[in-house]
């Protein structure tokens, strides 16, 4: 199984700046036949579902604001959000889904500081 | 617009069966695939299954191989989980997905709000 970890466990930040979570995966997650990570970022708030902000990686779902981005490739993955708005107090996961079992990371809680 | 409204859950004692099911609408439900994700009280999330669009192929957890099984129903446009033999660990709130492709390596980008198994005597 692909193993995933993010750090921090929980980051608090001041509304306007930049909040970075790291997610890695104990193998690989970039298909050399496409040149594609199977690397997603969700976005959990409390007593919701998720919702999908980052798939491929780097590509932004449709309707999701720009101060998300994601980057990394192969193991290494950073989701940042460049200016934090009290809306994006969350926890947010990482997953890859490139082998099976599709597992998750523990989640990051982003908190205002 | 997406909509995914699961059904099913309960209080189920050890052992038990249940079978969740998840009414979809707003796409083309025989065109992706489709997901189970499992959140227990306080934790994060797992995924526990999927099926593949075309060929129906699935996919399951360890945990729950053998134990749960996953089907879709085109003609209604809806997801299953038959969850039988059921443990105290299986407790948690299931979440029905809707995948970004066909192919069951993808992402999901649609939710439902989920539905509880609470596995208890």
């Amino acid at each position: 199984d692909i193993v995933m970890t993010q750090s921090p466990d929980s980051l608090a930040v001041s509304l306007g700046e930049r909040a970075t979570i790291n997610c890695k995966s104990s193998q690989s997650v970039l298909y050399s036949s496409n040149n594609k990570n199977y690397l997603a970022w969700y976005q959990q708030k409390p007593g919701q579902p998720p919702k999908l902000l980052i798939h491929w990686a780097s590509t932004r779902e449709s309707g999701v604001p720009d101060r998300f981005s994601g980057s990394g490739s192969g193991t290494d993955f950073t989701l940042t959000i460049s200016s934090l708005q009290a809306e994006d107090v969350a926890v947010y996961y990482c997953q890859q889904y490139y082998s099976i079992p599709f597992t998750f990371g523990p989640g990051t809680k982003v908190d205002i500081k | 617009e997406v909509q995914l409204v699961e059904s099913g859950g309960g209080l189920v004692q050890p052992g038990g069966s249940l079978r969740l099911s998840c009414a979809a609408s707003g796409f083309t439900f025989s065109k992706y695939a489709m997901t189970w994700v499992r959140q227990a009280p306080g934790k994060g999330l797992q995924w526990v299954s999927s099926i593949c669009a075309g060929d129906d192929n699935t996919h399951y957890a360890d945990s729950v191989k053998g134990r749960f099984t996953i089907s879709s129903d085109n003609s209604k446009n809806t997801l299953y989980l038959q969850m039988n033999s059921l443990r105290a660990e299986d407790t948690a709130l299931y979440y029905c997905a809707k995948q970004s492709g066909g192919n069951c390596y993808s992402g999901v980008d649609s939710w439902g709000q989920g539905t509880l198994v609470t596995v208890s005597s």
